[in-house]
């Protein structure tokens, strides 16, 4: 089956840890991307890759990194330079930018 | 910028009735698409209803349709004959060629009641 998977489901982290989360797609997309999600804000754009070994900072891109070195794959790390990491993160793919975008279960990151 | 406002935070229908969800939204492009987007408590977020701006038709997909203003940049979801399982958040989004992703509203919490 085609889709999207990121592990874990839950993740707990404490202060000054970094941490990784996985995104993973077999649906040959092109674009990949991480949002963030905190209650009453809707999505928020963390970063997004329209390409391999290509990447770029959306909205909210301090105290995140990523890399894209295949397709398949954009792993989103929160370092500790992140202020207020606690939040549900989801990954999305899509063929291109106007295209429907497929997300992934999310994973909830919490800073204890 | 773009911006998308969704102005109800908070909505509640009986089963088997109808409701309507509101967006509005800017953008100084002429063409661009438009989603509504159904997350349910499990959290998994799923399409509901994708329209182009150059159509002028309004999208529908079953009990769904939207009713589209381009000129007052209204972006309305009518879920028709209500069901239990239509409970969820809907998100509104928009994607322009000037931007590089999905830009989402804040959201609409809808509550289907027995």
């Amino acid at each position: 089956d085609g889709g999207i998977t990121q592990s874990p489901k839950y993740l707990f982290r404490k202060e000054g840890q970094n941490v990784t989360l996985s995104c993973e797609q077999n649906l040959n997309h092109d674009a990949m991307y991480w949002y963030r999600q905190d209650p009453g804000q809707g999505l928020r754009l963390i970063y997004y890759s329209q390409i391999v070994n290509d990447f770029q900072k959306g909205d909210i891109a301090e105290g995140y990194s990523v890399s894209r070195e295949k397709k398949e794959s954009f792993p989103l790390t929160v370092t500790s330079a992140q202020k207020n990491p606690t939040a549900f993160y989801l990954c999305a793919s899509s063929i291109g930018g106007r295209d429907e975008q497929f997300f992934g279960p999310g994973t909830r990151l919490t800073v204890l | 910028a773009q911006t998308v406002t969704q102005s109800q935070p908070e909505m509640s229908v009986q089963e088997a009735e109808t409701v309507t969800l509101s967006c509005t939204y800017d953008t100084s492009e002429n063409n661009y698409y438009l989603f509504w987007y159904k997350q349910p408590p499990s959290r998994q977020m799923i399409l509901v209803i994708r329209q182009e701006a150059y159509k002028q038709q309004n999208a529908t997909e079953n009990r769904f349709s939207v009713n589209f203003q381009k000129a007052a940049k209204s972006f309305s979801l009518k879920i028709s004959d209500s069901q239990l399982g239509d409970t969820a958040m809907y998100f509104c989004a928009l994607y322009s060629n000037s931007g590089y992703a999905l830009n989402f509203g804040k959201g609409t919490s809808l509550l289907v009641t027995p």
